[in-house]
């Protein structure tokens, strides 16, 4: 699987979006871009994925790059339960494809 | 539906003990994944297992480790002779057959710890 590149933390006020980049320059054509998110001392949280269209659901918002290199999660109006560490992740379509988890990105939202 | 369950949801075992771990995945899913969360580190990918088949293996430390996936029960990961450096909280996933776009959920883990 690609890799990706998050930033280690940022924050945002509470009822404002919060835009989370990620760059997976090395993608290649069959992988999809994962987003979950782990809120302390749980199990990771499926967001969204997306192979090259935007995506949206009743989390957030995947915008996804026309050269596929990057990608950006939105959560339209944050609360402070969003806080956790947010993974962008890319994961082959092939069979026998595992999620292969960095570092991510502590998102920490501010009252 | 429920979701993927895991039990026990807190374990403690002796040094050398053996500490089992319990996976339900989801409804229709046939496809069970472990991952290891040391304290205050990532997620570590162990094992891939198909129902009777382990797929991937190549995250699971070569001693002691174990797991399988039966036609009928839940998964089970299997630690025996347990050490101090095995506490960490343990999540299982589960997916419908590989497709491309499908969507690993996870349960909310197990945490070990070793005394």
């Amino acid at each position: 699987d690609a890799k990706t590149t998050q930033p280690p933390s940022m924050d945002c006020a509470e009822g404002r979006a919060a835009n989370l980049p990620c760059n997976h320059s090395t993608i290649s054509g069959n992988e999809y871009v994962y987003w979950y998110r782990q809120i302390h001392s749980q199990g990771p949280q499926y967001i969204i994925h997306g192979l090259k269209n935007n995506e949206t659901n009743e989390m957030a918002s995947l915008i996804i790059t026309e050269d596929r290199k990057s990608s950006t999660l939105i959560l339209p109006h944050a609360t402070l339960r969003d806080t956790a560490v947010y993974y962008c992740i890319v994961r082959a379509s092939g069979a026998n494809s595992k999620l292969t988890f960095g570092k991510g990105i502590t998102l920490s939202v501010r009252p | 539906n429920a979701g993927v369950m895991q039990n026990p949801r807190h374990l403690v075992r002796r040094r050398g003990q053996e500490a089992r771990l319990r996976c339900s995945p989801m409804k229709g899913h046939s496809h069970v994944y472990w991952y290891r969360q040391l304290p205050e580190e990532g997620l570590k990918f162990m094992v891939y297992l198909q129902k009777e088949n382990i797929i991937d293996e190549s995250g699971m430390p070569k001693e002691r480790f174990s797991a399988e996936f039966p036609k009928e029960g839940p998964s089970i990961l299997r630690i025996q002779q347990v050490v101090r450096g095995d506490s960490a909280a343990y999540f299982c996933a589960s997916s419908l057959p590989q497709r491309p776009g499908n969507t690993i959920y996870f349960g909310e883990g197990s945490w070990l710890t070793v005394v």
